[in-house]
């Protein structure tokens, strides 16, 4: 079975840094990966996934993210962290044929002025 | 277009009861997902519903089950309420076709509180 482990609980950033969110899955075959972010009340959005290709993904909201199958990592990056990106965010893996999502257990993200 | 619609958005239920949670998919999502997702964890997956079925289930207990209407809308029953059943129920559509690429579109949850 598949799982997924984000070692930080929580990140504090200053804006304007930079931020980098660590995932790290466990899965026999090539996973299919995604991250998601959560705001206060609200569900979750996508930001990017990666099936196949280029391990280098771009999102939506300026984030990327890169698959490094050697290391079972699927980092979450962005260059300059806005206020608006405090929120919690999800890495996610599933399988090719399957149905469901399983989650990593998140990391909360607080942007300091 | 409407999004992923669930009602109610908050529930506060006594030990013991049953609750029954709802679901509208997205305009043309024909499959329903559903996620208990626990205070500072990820959510974890509980069953799909497509074709008025139950697809696939997560390790749940029986006391969650389900049911998929003809118009894919969705609804959550969970019995004999546990304290540990409080959670932000997660209900996620998408569309069969578009199965490979997991275009799920989230609801915002019900958050159930069970005292």
């Amino acid at each position: 079975a598949q799982s997924v482990t984000q070692p930080d609980i929580h990140i504090t950033v200053s804006e304007g840094a930079s931020l980098e969110l660590r995932c790290n899955y466990s899965y026999g075959a090539t996973p299919y990966l995604f991250w998601y972010v959560q705001s206060p009340g609200q569900g979750l959005q996508l930001l990017l996934k990666y099936f196949s290709g280029d391990t280098l993904v771009q999102g939506i909201k300026g984030f990327e993210a890169e698959f490094k199958r050697s290391q079972s990592s699927f980092n979450l990056r962005k260059p300059s962290v806005h206020w608006s990106d405090a929120a919690e965010y999800f890495c996610a893996v599933a399988t090719a044929a399957g149905n469901k999502l399983t989650f990593g257990g998140g990391t909360r993200v607080l942007v300091k002025p | 277009d409407a999004g992923v619609t669930q009602s109610p958005t908050h529930l506060i239920k006594t030990r013991g009861q049953q609750v029954t949670l709802r679901c509208s998919p997205k305009s043309g999502h024909d499959t329903v997902s559903w996620y208990q997702q626990a205070l500072g964890q990820g959510p974890q997956f509980i069953f799909q519903y497509y074709e008025e079925e139950e697809r696939q289930r997560g390790n749940f207990p029986d006391r969650f089950s389900g049911h998929q209407f003809p118009n894919y809308s969705s609804e959550l029953n969970v019995n004999a309420l546990l304290l540990g059943d409080s959670a932000l129920y997660l209900c996620a559509s998408s569309l069969e076709s578009d199965r490979p690429n997991y275009g799920y579109t989230f609801g915002s949850g019900t958050r159930l509180t069970v005292v």
